[in-house]
């Protein structure tokens, strides 16, 4: 059974760090290209990042592109998000997905003082 | 970036009725190397990760009903629930994975009449 676990949210003071974690299980995550989405409270969906199967190739949205940094451990079958410089506006679920059927349930995360 | 328009922001249909959401994208999404649509269609009900129903803009996801079916090309895009079931409330969202930054629509609140 595919599964996707985030952990690592939280609240945290506007211009602080948090690093999301996805633990993946049930498929090769070696294999496939990874992604993370978010979704402020009450608000729609949002893409946030994605990476390579191999990690080489990552992309970013703009709102992020320069704070934000995703990474990945194929040994540890493990996605990762660096977030650096947390404004209010990053208050949102992060979700992390395959790209295609297969979600987390999501963690959490709020910026305020 | 390509933007995602949906219509309507919120529909309601009776049960047993049709329901049609629509799909605007600001660019073409078809892929003339393969021909498909890099479009997807996903459902949300609250406190739940998108569920993921159609893929490739017709290809309906394994274990979906098949009251739910996509339809259109390039840049225009339609979600049929073709006979509403109480359990079909939720939002639903557009997404094209034809480029990056992958974009979703605003989103689309199905309601019972």
């Amino acid at each position: 059974e595919v599964q996707l676990v985030e952990s690592g949210g939280g609240l945290v003071q506007p211009g602080g760090s948090l690093r999301l974690s996805c633990a993946a299980s049930g498929f090769t995550f070696s294999s496939y290209w990874m992604h993370w989405v978010r979704q402020a409270p009450g608000k729609g969906l949002v893409w946030v990042s994605h990476i390579s199967s191999d990690g080489d190739t990552t992309n970013y949205a703009d709102s992020v592109k320069g704070r934000f940094a995703i990474s990945r451990d194929n040994t540890q079958n493990t996605l990762y998000l660096q977030m650096n410089s947390l404004r209010a506006e990053d208050t949102a679920v992060y979700y992390c997905s395959r790209g295609d059927r297969y979600w987390g349930q999501g963690i959490l995360v709020t910026v305020s003082s | 970036d390509i933007v995602m328009t949906q219509s309507p922001d919120s529909l309601a249909v009776s049960l047993g009725e049709r329901a049609t959401i629509n799909c605007k994208s600001s660019q073409s999404v078809l892929s003339s190397s393969n021909n498909k649509n890099y479009l997807t269609w996903y459902q949300q009900k609250p406190g739940q990760p998108p569920k993921l129903l159609i893929y490739w803009a017709s290809t309906r996801e394994s274990g979906v009903p098949d009251r739910f079916s996509g339809s259109g090309s390039g840049t225009d895009f339609t979600l049929t629930i073709s006979s509403l079931q109480a359990e079909d409330v939720a939002v639903y969202y557009c997404q094209q994975y034809y480029s990056t930054p992958v974009t979703f629509g605003q989103g689309t609140r199905l309601e019972i009449k």
